[in-house]
C-alpha cells in the first residue's frame, strides 16, 4: 500500500539557518507529492506540491523536488524564521483517486530568535 | 481563516455520553472530509462525502457516525466513545473533481478528549 515516511523530529534551530525535512514515499502509480504544514492551533494548509516526476514545488521561500528515481520529496528553505515554528506533514494522493490523501507523521520544527 | 470552522473547539466526554462535532464550510466545495490526528501517527482518514454521498469509509467503529446534511455541512457524531478517541478532529473540504488534485482546505479542529 501507499505510505510516507518523515523525518522524526522535533527539529530545532535558530534563525536563518538552513532547512531540510526528509521525506521519502512507497506507493503504486504515479502519486502527485505535497506539504502541508499546521501552525499552532490551527489546521493544515498546504504549502507546495508537485505532480509529477522532476517538478518542483516552491511557496513562501520553501522548495521540495519531486524525485521519482529515490521516490523522496525533501523539503528545503535556505533561511527559516521564527515563523515557521510549525509541524510539517508530507502526504501523497492515491494514484487514480483524488480522495484520499496519505500523510507522514509529522515533523515539529521550532525555530528559536 | 480558511473557509472551514469546526466547533466546539474543544470538548471532554464521559464514555457514556453522545455529542456531535459540526463543521462548515463556505467555499463552495462539494466534497468533505474528516481526519483523526493522534500524537506521533499520521493523520488517519476517516470518512469522506463527495456531493453528499460518503465515497470513504475507512474500517472506523461504530461508535463514530458521519451525516452530511448538504455540500457545506458536516457532522460526527459520537457515542460510547472510549479513552484512545481522544484525538484532535480535523474537517476539510475540497472540489470534487475526479482526476485532478485538488488541495484540502482544513478547518482547527476539535480537540476530543475521553474521560
Amino acid at each position: 500500500g501507499n505510505s510516507v515516511t518523515q523525518m522524526e523530529g522535533p527539529v530545532t534551530l535558530s534563525e536563518e539557518a538552513f532547512l531540510t525535512i526528509n521525506c521519502t514515499y512507497t506507493a503504486t502509480g504515479y502519486p502527485s507529492l505535497f506539504w502541508y504544514v499546521q501552525y499552532p492551533g490551527e489546521g493544515l494548509q498546504l504549502l507546495l506540491k508537485a505532480t509529477k516526476a522532476d517538478d518542483k514545488g516552491s511557496n513562501k521561500g520553501f522548495e521540495a523536488t519531486y524525485r521519482k528515481e529515490t521516490t523522496s520529496f525533501h523539503l528545503e528553505k535556505g533561511s527559516v524564521q521564527v515563523s515557521d515554528s510549525a509541524v510539517y506533514f508530507c502526504a501523497l494522493t492515491r494514484g487514480g483517486s483524488n480522495y484520499k490523501l496519505t500523510f507522514g507523521k509529522g515533523t515539529l520544527l521550532t525555530v528559536n530568535p | 481563516e480558511t473557509g472551514v470552522t469546526q466547533t466546539p473547539r474543544h470538548l471532554v466526554m464521559g464514555m457514556t455520553n453522545k455529542k456531535s462535532l459540526k463543521c462548515e464550510q463556505h467555499l463552495g466545495h462539494n466534497a468533505m472530509y474528516w481526519y483523526k490526528q493522534s500524537a506521533k501517527k499520521p493523520l488517519e482518514l476517516m470518512f469522506v462525502y463527495s456531493l453528499e454521498e460518503r465515497v470513504e469509509n475507512n474500517s472506523v467503529p461504530s461508535r463514530f457516525s458521519p451525516e452530511c446534511p448538504n455540500s457545506s455541512h458536516l457532522f460526527l457524531h459520537l457515542h460510547t466513545l472510549q479513552p484512545e478517541d481522544s484525538a484532535l478532529y480535523l474537517c476539510a473540504s475540497s472540489h470534487a473533481s475526479t482526476g485532478r488534485n485538488e488541495k484540502l482546505f482544513f478547518g482547527s479542529g476539535t480537540q476530543l478528549s475521553v474521560l
